[in-house]
């Protein structure tokens, strides 16, 4: 079964509204993980890294202030797309390896819409 | 910076046929991960290569370090083998993810 869940895995929202993704480790604790944003027929990109309980790394080019990243214990992470434009609609996933450990584990992914 | 890059982009074969997909990298690496992305968009981890070879049932991963490259080879594919794969890489002393632009693989029956 999964070791990272992911929810939701799709939703729609309207211009202007915040969305909330939540990214959780199931059966072990991540002290960091990743958030990975995709177009259709284009590769990932990450995002920024979350790191339990500290700010987030973005990567450049991805404004903080509207990818909200809070990582508040170590089994979860959330993302929050703040005032939502259609331009923000994308394949959103997550990742988390465990400590010392080589696999990495994706969540389900989630497929925002924005309308 | 490392630059990943994948060929083929897209790969179209028989049920039963070998397949190949090759990565190459710019930057030496501590790991390369090889993923598969369903349709849905589910990415599921394949393995993950610092020297050698791996297999996995029908699945087999090799790298070599010297040349910078990878190869991900699938025997007698099936169907159910259709998905995009992507090779990815980590630099030393980094956890992050750097990836190529995915191989899109389609199996016909």
């Amino acid at each position: 079964g999964a070791v990272v869940s992911q929810h939701p895995s799709r939703v729609i929202c309207k211009s202007g509204t915040s969305v909330k993704i939540e990214c959780r480790s199931l059966d072990f604790q991540a002290t960091t993980m990743f958030w990975y944003r995709q177009f259709p027929k284009q590769s990932l990109m990450l995002m920024a890294t979350s790191n339990e309980g500290s700010k987030a790394t973005y990567e450049q080019g991805v404004e903080k202030d509207k990818f909200l990243i809070n990582h508040a214990s170590l089994t979860l992470s959330t993302l929050t797309v703040t005032s939502a434009h259609p331009e923000d609609s994308s394949f959103y996933i997550c990742s988390a390896s465990r400590t010392g450990g080589f696999t990495i584990y994706f969540g389900e992914g989630s497929w925002l819409t924005v309308v | 910076k490392n630059e990943v890059e994948q060929s083929p982009q897209n790969l179209t074969a028989q049920e039963g046929e070998f397949i190949t997909i090759n990565c190459s990298y710019s930057v030496g690496i501590s790991a390369l991960h090889w993923l598969q992305q369903h349709p849905g968009g589910g990415i599921v981890s394949l393995f993950m290569l610092s020297s050698g070879k791996k297999k996995h049932g029908r699945l087999i991963a090799t790298i070599n370090i010297q040349e910078k490259h990878s190869s991900l080879h699938i025997t007698a594919s099936h169907p159910r083998d259709s998905a995009v794969y992507i090779c990815a890489v980590t630099d030393f002393g980094n956890e992050k993810l750097t990836f190529g632009t995915g191989t899109r693989l389609t199996i016909i029956p």
